[in-house]
């Protein structure tokens, strides 16, 4: 099984800052299978990035994607009020898919 | 539009069995593979197993197989999750998605499920 961290566990910014959220895998992630989602409270995950840097359809270009191999990157150029969330990785390049444990992106 | 729409809330006992559902709509739901996903309270995403509707093909992952059950029935557009004997710990909130290519594009509004003497 790959197991993902996420780093940090919260990360507290203000609006306007760059966020950088970091996802490392215990393995190589095959052809860069991996998935960034955002999650407010009381909402479903809402997909972000896929295949680590493609922006899925609707995401503003804020929103960014890097990496392989076993480090990857999600940045979120400038945050806007509606940003602040929780935020997981997930591979799809092996089996059992995982998810990293989720960073928080909170209001400093 | 494509939608995931999951059963409501439940509430059950230790040992009771339950059935939770996610029916697809606004695409061919035989086609995509449908996720199942758990989130502990206050917790993180776990993802618990997939089918193919198509032809019911099921993969878990191994720390769910044989605790629940993943199902579908492709005539109506619907994916299963049930359980044959509740505990306290199977208390969560437990999600549907639609699978493309190994990632989720599309999600249901979760069903929560609270197990309680």
């Amino acid at each position: 099984e790959i197991v993902l961290t996420q780093s940090p566990g919260t990360l507290s910014l203000s609006p306007g800052e760059r966020a950088t959220l970091s996802c490392r895998a215990s393995q190589s992630v095959s052809s860069s299978y991996l998935a960034w989602y955002q999650q407010k409270p009381g909402q479903a995950p809402r997909l972000l990035i896929y295949g680590a840097s493609s922006r899925a359809t609707g995401i503003p270009d804020r929103f960014s994607g890097s990496g392989s191999g076993t480090d990857f990157t999600l940045t979120i150029s400038r945050l806007e009020p509606e940003d602040f969330a929780v935020f997981y990785c997930q591979q799809y390049g092996g089996s059992p898919r995982t998810f990293g444990q989720g960073t928080k992106v909170e209001i400093k | 539009e494509v939608q995931l729409v999951q059963s409501g809330a439940e509430v059950k006992k230790p040992g009771e069995s339950l059935k939770i559902s996610c029916k697809g709509s606004g695409y061919n739901f035989t086609n995509y593979w449908i996720g199942w996903v758990r989130q502990m309270p206050g917790k993180g995403l776990e993802w618990m197993g997939i089918i193919y509707p198509g032809d019911s093909d099921t993969r878990y992952n191994p720390s769910f197989q044989g605790q629940v059950t993943i199902s579908a029935d492709k005539s109506i557009s619907t994916a299963y999750l049930q359980w044959s004997s509740l505990k306290a710990s199977d208390t969560a909130m437990y999600y549907c998605a639609r699978s493309v290519g190994g990632y989720y594009d599309y999600w249901g509004q979760g069903t929560l499920v609270t197990v309680s003497s």
